[in-house]
Parts: C-alpha cells; sequence; structure tokens
C-alpha cells in the first residue's frame, strides 16, 4: 500500500462547478499538509499549505485535513477552466530532514 | 528572478548512451532536489543536497545515476549507461530551507530509445 493515495481522475467537470479532490494517507506522522498544481509541460507550483487539521481557504480555493480520518481534501469553488491542471497532493511529518511524499495526481478538466 | 531552469527541455537518446541533465537553482536557495516523475511511480525524490553537500541520495535508483553541484548555482544529474525504463520527467527544484516551499523548474522530459 502507498503511504498516500490519490484519485488519479481523469476528472472533467463544467464551468462554475465546485470541484473535490482527495487523499488519504497511512503514516500518523504526517502533520504538513500541501497541494501542488502542475500545468501541462510544467512543473509543480504550490498552491495550499495546512498545518495538522482544520480547513484553509484562499479565495476560490479551501484546504481541509481530518486527521482522524487520514483524509485531506481541495475544494475548487467556481471552477475556471484556467483551473484544468492535474493537482498533487504532499505531505510530511514534522522531522527536519523529511522530505515530502507526493500522491500521484488527479487530472482536471474544466469546461467551458 | 527567472525561477529555477532546466535544459534541456527534451532529450531524446538511444539507449546505452550517456544522459547529462542541467539545473540552475533559484539565487539564494541553499536546498536543490532532483525528481522524477513517470504515470506509474508519479514523483519521486532522488536526491537533495544542502549548501552543494549531499544529504539523502537514497532515492537514486542505481549506480548509474549520478548528481553533482559544484557550486551554489549549477547541479547536474547524470544517467551512465541509459536505459528505456529511465524515460520520464526529471524535475529539479529548491527552497530557500529544507522545510520551506519547492519551486520547481520546467523539467527535461526524458526518451530513451
Amino acid at each position: 500500500q502507498k503511504e498516500v493515495e490519490q484519485d488519479p481522475g481523469p476528472l472533467s467537470v463544467p464551468e462554475g462547478a465546485i470541484v473535490s479532490l482527495n487523499c488519504t494517507y497511512s503514516n500518523s506522522a504526517f502533520q504538513y499538509f500541501m497541494w501542488y498544481r502542475q500545468y501541462s509541460r510544467k512543473g509543480p507550483e504550490l498552491l495550499m499549505y495546512t498545518y495538522s487539521s482544520g480547513n484553509k481557504e484562499d479565495g476560490r480555493f479551501t484546504a481541509q485535513v481530518d486527521k482522524s480520518s487520514k483524509y485531506i481534501s481541495l475544494f475548487i469553488r467556481d471552477s475556471q477552466p484556467s483551473d484544468s491542471a492535474t493537482y498533487l497532493c504532499a505531505m510530511r511529518d514534522s522531522g527536519s530532514a523529511r522530505q515530502l511524499t507526493f500522491g500521484s495526481g488527479t487530472q482536471l478538466t474544466v469546461l467551458p | 528572478d527567472a525561477g529555477v531552469i532546466q535544459s534541456p527541455r527534451h532529450e531524446v537518446t538511444e539507449m546505452g548512451q550517456e544522459v547529462t541533465l542541467r539545473c540552475k537553482p533559484i539565487s539564494g536557495h541553499d536546498y536543490l532536489f532532483w525528481y522524477r516523475q513517470t504515470m506509474m511511480r508519479g514523483l519521486e525524490l532522488l536526491i537533495y543536497f544542502n549548501n552543494n553537500v549531499p544529504i539523502d541520495d537514497s532515492g537514486m535508483p542505481e549506480d548509474r545515476f549520478s548528481a553533482k553541484m559544484p557550486n551554489a548555482s549549477f547541479s547536474t544529474l547524470k544517467i551512465q549507461p541509459s536505459e528505456p525504463r529511465d524515460s520520464a520527467v526529471y524535475f529539479c527544484a529548491s527552497s530557500p530551507a529544507i522545510n520551506e516551499k519547492l519551486f520547481f523548474g520546467s523539467g527535461t522530459q526524458l526518451s530513451v530509445l
């Protein structure tokens, strides 16, 4: 079993829809949770960063962490064609030398 | 700042040939990472450097892979000899500190025939 599981998609939604992207993980030591967005033929870029459980909102994006269920989500409200990309979850524990563990990514297409 | 710069963008080579991928990190970033991305395995960390010193190379798949960072503004990842299973997108990333945000380059698409 992988440490981080992510639905690969692809996911296709109409413009304006609410999108929910999810990851589950098995390592209870993970404390820091991130979402990276990767456009085609580009490197990933950090979109959201949260620590421990709870919600974090940034514009149309909301990141949610449920440590008791080992489950994280990214919600996109009023989705736009420019949101079409692959979304990767990433996480790490609190050890200073520990590197990120990435999910495999969910490919999202928002249709105009 | 121009961001992390990788070259070449695309590399097509034949099995058995040596391949060298290059990376220029963001100025002032003390950490440099090499990742490999494939459909099957996703994004995998190969090796990372701190202040030009390799810290963790446990992700390097085998002895055919080697990485160097001769100075703060340049790193190479070399594969010798290359094999078809090395075909992937190789990303370089840098960050100002170990637990800070990663800044990725645009990657090198490697195809080994």
